[in-house]
């Protein structure tokens, strides 16, 4: 069946401009959650959804980045004004329950802030 | 202290060799834990997962956990080739969903 998938998988910008990243679920799955990677890290945890509700938004480096998921199926991830240290991989996991178990990892955006 | 650590390597092992990867975490009380597989480029890919003290085998993996210890280990028997790529140690801190990952260590495995 169809993982997850994230659009677009490459995205430049320039410095202070908004970009939106689209995260689309495997189906069925209610937890949603987005990643952050530097290259040679670990992903690092910016926000969970369990359905439509944003339960964990801990991890949002500061109010430039927001999340939502109306519907409880696509979500998007923005980041306001970007500076260069945004440029990272940005990833997006799903899992079936709310519990912690297996989460399922899409491909990817990698973004680029000029 | 790092919440989980794992040395970046490289570990490099011959073909058919065992590959031992070893992963410390900080927090007592988590409960869930995970070893991912990521090559070069490509997404994580989940290997193994573990939730009790001891090991859990699958095929030529093992996973290892000693809560005591505050530790979760990934053997690798038989390693190929294809089994080069970084290896991510994650866990789940308690009341959290989010993992919280390692950096990483590169395993090559050399023909």
């Amino acid at each position: 069946g169809a993982g997850v998938s994230q659009s677009p998988r490459y995205k430049v910008t320039k410095r202070g401009q908004d970009v939106a990243l689209r995260c689309d679920p495997i189906s069925g799955h209610v937890s949603l959650y987005w990643y952050r990677q530097a290259l040679g890290q670990g992903p690092e945890f910016l926000t969970y959804f369990n359905y439509e509700a944003q339960q964990d938004k801990s991890g949002l480096p500061n109010d430039r980045f927001s999340a939502e998921r109306p519907e409880g199926s696509i979500s998007t991830l923005t980041i306001q004004r970007t500076e260069q240290r945004d440029s990272a991989m940005y990833r997006c996991a799903s899992s079936l329950g709310s519990s912690a178990d297996t989460q399922y990892f899409g491909p990817g955006t990698r973004l680029t802030v000029l | 202290q790092k919440e989980v650590e794992q040395n970046s390597g490289p570990l490099s092992v011959p073909e058919g060799a065992i590959a031992s990867l070893n992963c410390t975490y900080s927090d007592r009380g988590s409960q869930s834990f995970f070893w991912y597989r990521q090559y070069s480029g490509k997404s994580p890919e989940l290997i193994m997962s573990i939730y009790s003290n001891g090991d859990k085998e699958d095929g030529r993996f093992t996973a290892q956990l000693n809560k005591a210890s505050q530790y979760v280990s990934l053997l690798i028997r038989d390693s190929q080739p294809s089994d080069s790529a970084t290896y991510l140690c994650a866990v789940n801190p308690p009341g959290r969903r989010a993992l919280t990952f390692g950096s990483g260590t590169r395993l090559q495995v050399q023909p």
